[in-house]
């Protein structure tokens, strides 16, 4: 039974170049979150997705950032015109509600140059 | 006041000894409770959820106090490999099942 898995592991962009970064959850686990880690900083949440739905975004930047999760497919986190303060590390998790254990994947580690 | 607070770190101590975290929330509605583990440049994972009545593993004993809003966490017998970042958890259920991470606590086990 395959974990939740996320591509890139490592992405390079330039400023104002688009990342994507891609989150398959765990089989059978319909809800998704998207947290972000800065160097030597806790986890923050970013976003929290049933499919094809938004549950709560409250922690998603209110520009180029936007968040999926289609009926087929994996969870889409989409970064436009990066700038050099979205370097991080994003990981996904997911979790089987009524199940209240999150799962997460290796994470993206953004450089933006 | 950050939502979830944690013991500052880093704690450093040799091995076999005996340590104990700290955390406080600040949202009385929040429900569930959890201790994740971070190593470096990894993901968290899951190191045990926390119950009103305190839960137990092997070397690792999880408490909650409701009423003061406080998780604890107690190490015994420390060994290398619990060298980690320990990570306070807390979901609150608003139409979802948000979760608040803490900042962690760095542990340090020394030969």
């Amino acid at each position: 039974n395959a974990g939740v898995m996320q591509n890139p592991r490592h992405l390079v962009r330039r400023r104002g170049q688009e990342a994507r970064l891609r989150c398959s959850p765990m089989k059978g686990h319909s809800h998704v979150y998207w947290y972000r880690q800065l160097p030597e900083e806790g986890l923050k949440f970013m976003v929290y997705l049933q499919k094809e739905n938004i549950i709560d975004e409250s922690g998603m930047p209110k520009e180029r950032f936007s968040a999926e999760f289609p009926k087929e497919g994996p969870s889409i986190l989409r970064i436009q015109q990066v700038v050099r303060g979205d370097s991080a590390a994003y990981f996904c998790a997911s979790r089987d509600p009524p199940m209240e254990t999150q799962y997460f994947g290796p994470g993206t580690r953004l450089l933006v140059l | 006041r950050k939502e979830v607070e944690q013991d500052p770190g880093p704690f450093n101590v040799p091995e076999g000894a005996t340590v104990a975290f700290n955390c406080t929330y600040s949202n009385s509605a929040s429900q569930s409770f959890f201790w994740y583990r971070q190593d470096c440049r990894k993901e968290p994972k899951l190191l045990m959820s926390v119950y009103s009545s305190g839960n137990e593993d092997g070397r690792f004993t999880a408490q909650l106090n409701r009423a003061s809003q406080y998780i604890s966490l107690l190490i015994r017998d420390s060994k290398l490999s619990d060298s980690a970042t320990y990570l306070c958890v807390v979901a609150v259920r608003t139409g979802g099942f948000k979760t608040i991470f803490g900042a962690g606590t760095r542990l340090f086990v020394k030969a």
